[in-house]
């Protein structure tokens, strides 16, 4: 079954230290990986996209890692402000074998809390 | 350049009521998605237009419906209205088939509340 599982739930921590969230995906075939932030009450906006060649990929104080082999991302968040407080959200991109876009798997999100 | 828009904002229908929510692509985008976020749940994959015609479909019943104009702007239709249909309804809109990654730029949503 194609799923998109996230770690913490929900996670609170003080202003300027950093954070990691999890994502571990069992989605098949693999086209590639989003981490979206998502304001409450707001749509998502992309953060890091990446494919399955790349391992790392960085946006300002969010970087974000990908291990194709056991199927596991992180999202790793520096020196956080009390801005960074969103639900951020691991998608997989399914290939779609008859060459248009897949379906999208979302994991339901990890809701960060920064806290002065 | 303006992003992905939706209207309305906010809706309260009640149980067996028909709503239509709409959606405007950015500029050049001609693939337009619709998605479900219920509160505490992850956002389910509705529906894909592009260039006026549904690509793909993902696992709701049929009342809900949609389209997409040739102006590449979209509406999502719901029939009669359930109790568990109260969610944020996302758009979002991408280049179109042919762009690599797709990358999907978000609405900021309607909220939808069937009383």
């Amino acid at each position: 079954k194609n799923q998109v599982e996230q770690s913490p739930q929900s996670l609170i921590i003080l202003e300027g230290k950093n954070c990691t969230l999890q994502c571990n995906y069992t989605v098949s075939p693999f086209s590639n990986l989003r981490w979206y932030k998502q304001d409450t009450g707001r749509g998502p906006v992309s953060l890091t996209i990446m494919t399955f060649s790349e391992n790392t990929k960085s946006n300002g104080r969010y970087t974000a890692t990908l291990d194709a082999d056991t199927k596991q991302s992180s999202l790793h968040i520096t020196a956080s402000q009390l801005s960074d407080s969103a639900s951020y959200i691991c998608v997989v991109t399914r290939t779609n074998y008859g060459g248009s876009q897949g379906n999208l798997i979302f994991g339901k999100g990890t809701k960060l809390s920064v806290k002065p | 350049e303006a992003g992905v828009t939706q209207s309305p904002t906010h809706l309260i229908k009640t149980r067996g009521q028909q709503v239509t929510l709409r959606c405007s692509p950015i500029s050049g985008h001609t693939s337009v998605y619709w998605y479900q976020q219920a509160l505490g749940l992850g956002l389910q994959f509705l529906l894909w237009y592009d260039e006026g015609e549904e690509r793909n479909r993902g696992n709701f019943p049929p009342r809900f419906s949609g389209r997409q104009f040739p102006n590449y702007s979209s509406e999502l239709n719901v029939n009669a209205l359930e109790l568990e249909d109260s969610a944020l309804y996302l758009c979002a809109s991408s280049k179109g088939l042919a762009r690599l990654y797709n990358e999907q730029f978000f609405g900021p949503g309607t909220r939808l509340t069937v009383l």
